[in-house]
């Protein structure tokens, strides 16, 4: 069975710095990874999506794979109090459609 | 977005009741899910579906039954609840394809004393 480990647990930043969490899956057959927020009280929705190799950007949100080491990160720049949030990395293979969830980061940014 | 809503939001319920959790999505999603977050563990995902009349076990499916009458309805029984399922319960759903995004409905609290 799929196993997403995440890390930190839980990490303080200030306004206007830089958060980076990570994120490895146990199965060598990963092709998906996803990366989830979600604000206290609410439901988790999705922040960006990575299924190759390579970096991608949106607005202050950068993620990164590599497939190699089944490892993914998510960095955000310029960190906002409204960006705390518990963040659930997600991974899946093609050939299923069960999506298995790490256990969180939970980033507080302080003012 | 994908409107997925669920029923009821909370719920206390007694050791040995029967517990029915209701999820219904308006997007014509061919697969739904269930899970239940607690602290500590993440999303874990009990019962899911392909499709109308089909349920699939997940990694934690004892002591849950789930039912997919339609498309739109998913519903999560507990036959005989127990203090351990106490927890928050999320239903969600996809268009079905690989590497889709999943949407989740707001949640079900759910208390068993």
């Amino acid at each position: 069975q799929q196993k997403v480990q995440q890390s930190p647990e839980s990490l303080i930043v200030p306004e206007g710095g830089m958060a980076s969490l990570n994120c490895t899956s146990s199965d060598r057959n990963v092709d998906y990874f996803w990366w989830y927020r979600q604000h206290s009280g609410k439901s988790p929705k999705m922040l960006m999506s990575i299924f190759s190799n390579g970096e991608k950007e949106e607005g202050r949100f950068t993620v990164h794979l590599n497939k190699a080491s089944l490892h993914t990160s998510l960095h955000i720049r310029d960190s906002q109090p409204s960006d705390s949030a518990l963040y659930l990395c997600a991974a899946s293979t093609a050939n299923t459609n069960k999506v298995v969830f790490g256990t969180g980061t939970r980033l507080q940014v302080l003012p | 977005e994908a409107a997925v809503t669920q029923s009821p939001r909370n719920k206390v319920a007694v050791t040995g009741g029967k517990v029915t959790l209701s999820c219904n999505q308006t997007n014509n999603h061919n697969n739904m899910y269930w899970y239940r977050q607690d602290t500590g563990h993440g999303l874990r995902l009990i019962h899911y579906s392909y499709g109308a009349g089909s349920t699939e076990k997940g990694d934690i499916p004892d002591g849950y039954k789930a039912s997919r009458p339609s498309q739109e309805n998913f519903s999560l029984i507990l036959e005989l609840a127990t203090p351990s399922q106490t927890s928050v319960y999320f239903c969600a759903s996809d268009r079905g394809d690989s590497g889709n995004t999943l949407y989740f409905g707001e949640g079900s609290r759910l208390i068993v004393v």
